[in-house]
């Protein structure tokens, strides 16, 4: 199975900083990867696709970059909304797998 | 819009066969392209991918839950189920359903229901 391993697990942050979460996967996946954001009680919704697309209606301010082993989700100006779990999936081989998630909370 | 919906089983004894079904709304199961799915998330984990279904039947299992895992459709109800069998309280969890999309060039969950909590005890 290939492993995603997302860092750091837990952030903190204010609202206007920009930070990145990185997922690492354990052998190439090409660009097969998608981010997704997860609040307390709700499913997962998709922001990013293919490692770096925008998916339908997500704000700009979410973006997505890398290939291979390597993937960065960037939140370029933290809204009071974004304050959740961040998770990366990837499909490049079965079975599908999930990192561990990122929690990010307000400091 | 597409909506999904799981039954909510509740409380399943240990050793017994968890049964789930996703009520799909807003677009049909038959008209094909999405992988209609399975996944959970332990309480406090991560997310764990369970398996999926195509419209006309085939499926594609987790080998890590692949002995226990039954996915079926039931393109005429517009529903698609889970069975786990030989429950234990590892398997309690919350269980979404999920579209799957998967292409050449990508591949995401892009609609999910909201998740239903089932618990292993006795």
């Amino acid at each position: 199975d290939i492993q995603l391993t997302q860092s750091p697990s837990f952030l903190s942050a204010s609202v206007g900083d920009r930070v990145a979460i990185t997922c690492r996967a354990s052998q190439g996946i090409s660009s097969y990867l998608a981010w997704y954001q997860q609040k307390p009680g709700k499913a997962p919704k998709v922001l990013i696709y293919a490692a770096s697309t925008l998916q339908s209606g997500v704000p700009s301010r979410f973006s997505g970059s890398g290939s291979g082993t390597e993937f960065t989700l960037t939140i370029s100006s933290l809204q009071p909304e974004d304050f959740a779990t961040y998770s990366c999936q990837q499909l490049n081989s079965y079975p599908i797998t999930f990192g561990q998630g990122t929690r990010l909370e307000i400091k | 819009q597409v909506q999904l919906q799981e039954s909510d089983p509740g409380l399943v004894k240990p050793s017994q066969t968890l049964s789930l079904t996703c009520t799909v709304s807003g677009g049909s199961i038959s008209s094909g392209g999405y992988y209609w799915s399975w996944i959970r998330q332990h309480p406090g984990k991560g997310l764990e991918w369970i398996g999926y279904i195509y419209y006309s039947g085939s499926t594609y299992y987790n080998p890590s839950l692949k002995s226990r895992v039954t996915i079926s459709v039931d393109t005429s109800k517009n529903q698609f189920s889970l069975k786990l069998s030989s429950v234990t309280a590892a398997d309690t969890a919350v269980y979404f359903c999920a579209r799957f999309y998967g292409s050449e060039s990508y591949s995401y969950f892009d609609y999910w229901g909201q998740g239903t909590l089932v618990t292993v005890s006795s």
